[in-house]
């Protein structure tokens, strides 16, 4: 169960998009199409941007989308939006009822 | 409107035992299966434990080796946490998530409860 690995920043100007990368291995992310990814302003609950590889919850903006490709997944901001400057994290079902999360990306709105 | 809050963190010394506590409402709890999350100071987020609705289905990360042990209390909405010989990078807060119950992720988080392990 090792973190999955992110970008520990991405930055991007307003109305930019940018795009974090999540690397698993053939064990979660390589695996199971079950791939969510959650914002978490300090302080805050973390939210559910992104279930499933790419599906939003019902509320969450469609500027934010995200895909798989093998071991890998992202998730793309679009339109960046100064709120939306928070920690973002990828979670994996890694099999047998265990999850794994990324080590989490800074996004910083210039 | 869903609502979880986290109980139970303290400062504790290395080697002792705590005993966490999220109580539910605004949601069928035995509907759900329940997660433990926790974020070191500094650190990402670092799945802890998941129980399910009826606590047949129990797992933990490996990295706990057998120290934690979550159960649940659906006649009180209520998921615990009980955390044995406490080590120091177990300090951080520690969060209660609601399982979405079909796409494995977690919709819902509580605020967390703050968790020290220091002398």
């Amino acid at each position: 169960q090792s973190a999955l690995t992110q970008p520990a920043s991405v930055s991007g100007s307003p109305g930019q998009s940018i795009t974090i990368s999540c690397t698993g291995t053939s064990s979660d992310v390589g695996t199971y199409n079950l791939v969510s990814w959650y914002q978490h302003h300090p302080g805050k609950a973390p939210k559910l941007m992104i279930y499933e590889v790419s599906k939003r919850p019902s509320g969450v903006s469609n500027r934010f989308s995200g895909s798989k490709s093998g071991d890998t997944a992202s998730l793309t901001i679009s339109g960046l939006q100064a709120e939306d400057e928070a920690d973002y994290y990828c979670c994996s079902y890694a099999g047998s009822s265990t999850y794994v999360f990324g080590i989490g990306t800074k996004v910083t709105v210039l | 409107e869903v609502q979880l809050v986290e109980s139970g963190g303290d400062l504790v010394q290395p080697g002792r035992s705590l005993r966490l506590s999220c109580a539910a409402s605004g949601l069928p709890f035995d509907d759900y299966a329940m997660h433990w999350v926790r974020q070191a100071p500094g650190k990402g987020l670092e799945w802890v434990a998941g129980i399910s609705w009826n606590s047949g289905d129990i797992a933990y990360a490996d990295s706990l080796k057998g120290r934690f042990t979550i159960s649940r209390d659906n006649t009180k909405n209520s998921l615990y946490l009980q955390m044995n010989s406490l080590r120091p990078e177990d300090m951080g807060v520690y969060y209660c998530a609601k399982d979405s119950r079909f796409f494995n992720a977690f919709d819902f988080w509580g605020q967390g409860t703050v968790v020290t392990v220091s002398s």
